[in-house]
């Protein structure tokens, strides 16, 4: 069974830093590119990043580049999101997810919780 | 980036009834490997998104055979034949062709 579980989430104050984790199993993690996504409470999807299976490629959102960096270790099968210079806009609901097809993701985690104030 | 419009945001179906959600991108999500890249999702109330369908038109593994989907290009449409209770939450279309993938707003569906 595919398991994607977060970690990390909490209350920061804004301009502080994050490091989310994603733990996944019930799959061979290291064939899989990986997304993060998240939702602002109440709102709607929103697309993050996303990282290739060796790690050499990355994408991101222009809301959160040179702020996020997403990473993987492949040994730990773990996906991770570092975030940095926390605004207010960032407090969202955060889920990993991977890809099935062309960014089209089939499993997602239960999501981590991010809450950026003073 | 393309942006994805959903039509209605809310709808209430008497269970049995179909429903239909249309969904247009600004931009073509055909790729030049006549593939279209854009999938639909279902969020149930408390939950994660869940997969629906992929390649406009293919259900993913374990959904029912009363989800169907259309379209091509720009525009795409979702159909539930028959509505039952488990089928309310939010529906999310979402493009995967163009970088950065974007979703729809978001159509709740509930039930009469």
């Amino acid at each position: 069974e595919v398991q994607l579980v977060e970690s990390g989430g909490g209350l920061v104050q804004p301009g502080g830093s994050l490091r989310l984790s994603c733990a996944a199993s019930g799959f061979t993690f290291s064939n899989h590119w990986m997304h993060w996504v998240r939702q602002a409470p109440g709102k709607g999807l929103v697309w993050v990043s996303r990282i290739n299976t060796d790690g050499s490629t990355t994408n991101y959102a222009d809301s959160v580049k040179g702020r996020f960096t997403i990473s993987r270790d492949n040994a730990k099968n773990t996906l991770y999101l570092q975030m940095n210079s926390l605004r207010a806009e960032d407090t969202a609901l955060y889920y990993c997810a991977r890809d099935y097809i062309w960014n089209g993701v089939d499993y997602w985690g239960q999501g981590t919780l991010v809450s950026v104030s003073s | 980036d393309v942006v994805m419009t959903q039509t209605p945001l809310s709808l209430s179906v008497t269970p049995g009834q179909p429903a239909s959600i249309s969904c247009k991108s600004s931009q073509s999500l055909l790729h030049s490997d006549g593939k279209t890249y854009l999938f639909w999702y279902l969020q149930k109330s408390g939950q994660s998104p869940q997969f629906l369908m992929y390649e406009v038109s293919s259900r993913f593994s374990g959904v029912p055979d009363r989800f169907s989907g259309s379209g091509s290009g720009t525009d795409f449409t979702l159909k539930i034949s028959r509505v039952e209770a488990e089928d309310v939450g939010v529906y999310y279309c979402m493009q995967g062709l163009h970088l950065p993938p974007t979703f729809g707003q978001g159509t709740k569906v509930e039930i009469k």
